[in-house]
């Protein structure tokens, strides 16, 4: 089956830096590369995803890269705000319908103001 | 647009205890997922619905936990009986399809004493 693992595991980062988490996985049949972040308390909100016949997805200060070859994706912020400081989680879908989700175990990031 | 509701947001019981959780949907989607979140961790898939259908329980304790989603809209996991390793946060996420994103819900926090 598929296995997702996460880096770092705690990211502290400057008002104003950039943040960056990467994510390996293991199913190369997998095609679906969602990012989550969780606030204390809160359910998991997907804050933007990319699929596997995509190199790179951007939303504002946010952006997902894929490279399926080394079978690796990563989550950039930047600008990052104060209230960008929640856990984010990374997953990837197992096989090629994008049914289940596997998640990496979380980076909890916090950004110092 | 609402979106996926859960209730109860805490439960707090005594080993080999029985519980249920219940998940209302957003409306429209037709695939339901149960995930349990181990403090500390991502969210691991229990069970998945495509309407009122199954489509995976490989990781559901069968012989402690159930699930159904009658008219293939609400849906309650239960555990009977309940176990200290249960403590977690149940999440339910629904999507429009399967293959598609997911939304979470916020979750129940399950306490076993």
């Amino acid at each position: 089956g598929e296995n997702v693992e996460q880096h770092p595991s705690t990211l502290s980062v400057q008002e104003g830096d950039s943040a960056v988490i990467k994510c390996t996985y293991s199913d190369s049949a997998s095609n679906y590369f969602p990012w989550y972040k969780q606030e204390l308390g809160k359910g998991p909100q997907l804050i933007i995803d990319i699929r596997s016949n995509v190199g790179e997805k951007k939303d504002q200060r946010i952006a997902v890269t894929l490279n399926k070859t080394a079978k690796h994706f990563s989550l950039h912020i930047t600008e990052t705000q104060p209230e960008d400081s929640a856990v984010y989680f990374c997953a990837a879908s197992e096989g090629s319908d994008g049914n289940k989700l596997v998640f990496g175990a979380g980076t909890i990031l916090r950004v110092k103001s | 647009e609402a979106g996926v509701a859960q209730s109860p947001r805490y439960k707090i019981i005594e080993k080999r205890q029985s519980v249920a959780f219940w998940c209302n949907p957003i409306s429209g989607h037709a695939t339901l997922y149960w995930y349990q979140q181990i403090l500390g961790q991502g969210p691991k898939l229990l069970i998945q619905f495509q309407n009122n259908g199954v489509v995976d329980d490989s990781q559901l304790p069968k012989d402690r936990f159930s699930a159904e989603r009658l008219k293939g809209v609400d849906s309650t996991l239960k555990i009977q009986p309940a176990k200290l390793e249960d403590s977690a946060v149940y999440l339910c996420a629904s999507s429009l399809a399967g293959g598609s994103e997911q939304y979470f819900g916020p979750g129940t926090r399950l306490t076993v004493t």
